[in-house]
């Protein structure tokens, strides 16, 4: 089966780092992705990591140990409107999205 | 405008009623997908099309009856629903093993009562 973790809730100031941690037990990867979804709006993608290493873009950067089964999502300089639900998802063959339960961000002034 | 297009927004509806959800995307995708969503858990694979063939079912009830007429529309058809069906019902699509993963539609919001 699949099992995709990452933590329910973070806090942080406005102009500040946050950094998001999954850990994944799949049966197969074909990639890794992360996802922002506001309240009542569709998840829009925002990073892919299929070998080990950092992403950069922008303000958000990702990161993936395969050997580990971890990735963390990097939120820099962080505004109000980055706050919203991140979620972790891993592919599995062609397909296939197993996602996390999602780790809701809220920025404060 | 994510590229992918559902309807309705909202949906109320009775145990015994018959209803669908409709999911329509112009991107070229050639798979499609839905999933539930339900508070404060993982977004649930529900069934999987790729090139308007079922790749995939997720142990889903047979109250929820997917229907691929052509690589740009997707339906989920519902009857007899329950109360805990109530969630938020999302449509996706893809281009199979591509880096950009899904598009997703900005889903239904069912409630069964």
């Amino acid at each position: 089966g699949q099992n995709i973790d990452q933590p329910t809730e973070m806090t942080a100031t406005e102009g500040a780092i946050v950094q998001i941690n999954c850990t994944y037990q799949t049966s197969g990867f074909n990639g890794l992705f992360w996802y922002q979804q506001h309240a009542g709006e569709a998840p829009t993608f925002l990073s892919y990591n299929v070998l080990d290493g950092l992403e950069e873009k922008g303000r958000f950067s990702s990161f993936l140990s395969r050997s580990k089964g971890y990735s963390y999502l990097l939120l820099k300089e962080l505004q109000m409107k980055d706050s919203a639900s991140y979620l972790c998802a891993v592919r599995d063959g062609d397909y296939k999205l197993s996602f996390g339960a999602g780790t809701t961000v809220t920025v404060r002034a | 405008e994510t590229g992918v297009t559902q309807t309705p927004r909202h949906l109320v509806m009775g145990m015994t009623n018959k209803k669908s959800l409709k999911c329509e995307q112009h991107l070229g995708h050639n798979a499609m997908y839905w999933y539930k969503q339900s508070a404060k858990k993982p977004l649930e694979l529900m069934f999987v099309y790729s090139l308007e063939e079922r790749v995939e079912n997720n142990s889903v009830p047979s109250r929820f009856s997917p229907e691929c007429p052509n690589s740009s529309h997707l339906f989920l058809h519902l009857h007899t629903l329950q109360p805990e069906d109530s969630a938020l019902y999302l449509c996706a699509s893809s281009q199979a093993a591509s880096e950009g993963g899904y598009t997703f539609g900005s889903g239904t919001r069912l409630t069964v009562v």
